[in-house]
């Protein structure tokens, strides 16, 4: 069984410029949760999507959104980008029901110049 | 007070001697609990979850949870130099409103020594 995608791995932007990262869960499961690694801050929940609604946010700005396709996939978008948004993206799959343990991809490294 | 804390480290023991990773949590309403490793430069992998009071055993894992006392730890026997790695708790909170989301403590990091 394959198990969690993210690409890109890496990425490199400036500030003010906007980014899409992808993230595919493992085959099966339909929830998806978003989060932010940074040496200050740990692991942070930014949302979590289930059968492509959000059903839950954390305390980040709207410069952060996403959204989950009927085949679970998602992406997270983040608009305006600005130099502390620099961190790993972490994508975990869950399976949605009945299960609440989650599965991390390996991330995407966002540096913002 | 922070979500959820762990014992600070770094921690250090010897290959072989027992590792001892502490949690807290102030959620009362927490249900699941979850420890992760995270070598450097890599994602979180998950070592174990525990839902009910008591120990859980996983090879020379051991997770031990106690609701009342908000405490949720881990051992690693006979530890490994492959162990040395950043260590995770997380809680999810109380049903509802928690959906998809864990609270993480800031980790502990584990050096096994040769």
């Amino acid at each position: 069984k394959a198990g969690v995608t993210q690409t890109p791995r890496y990425l490199i932007k400036t500030r003010g410029q906007q980014v899409t990262l992808s993230c595919s869960p493992i085959s099966g499961h339909r929830s998806v949760s978003w989060y932010q690694q940074t040496p200050g801050q740990g692991l942070q929940f930014l949302f979590e999507y289930f059968s492509e609604t959000q059903r839950n946010k954390g305390n980040f700005p709207g410069r952060f959104s996403g959204r989950q396709f009927s085949n679970s996939r998602s992406e997270m978008n983040v608009s305006t980008l600005e130099l502390g948004d620099s961190a790993l993206y972490l994508c975990a799959s869950i399976l949605g029901t009945g299960s609440d343990t989650q599965y991390f991809g390996p991330g995407t490294r966002l540096t913002v110049l | 007070q922070k979500e959820v804390e762990q014992n600070s480290g770094p921690l250090s023991v010897p290959e072989g001697a027992i590792a001892s990773l502490n949690c807290t949590y102030s959620d009362r309403g927490s249900q699941s609990f979850f420890w992760y490793r995270q070598y450097s430069g890599k994602s979180p992998e998950l070592i174990m979850f525990i839902y009910s009071n008591g120990d859980k055993e996983d090879g020379r894992f051991t997770a031990q949870l106690n609701k009342a006392s908000q405490y949720v730890s881990l051992l690693i026997r006979d530890s490994q130099p492959s162990d040395s790695a950043t260590y995770l708790c997380a809680v999810t909170g109380a049903g509802g409103t928690s959906y998809g989301k864990l609270t993480f403590g800031q980790g502990t990091i584990l050096t096994v020594h040769p």
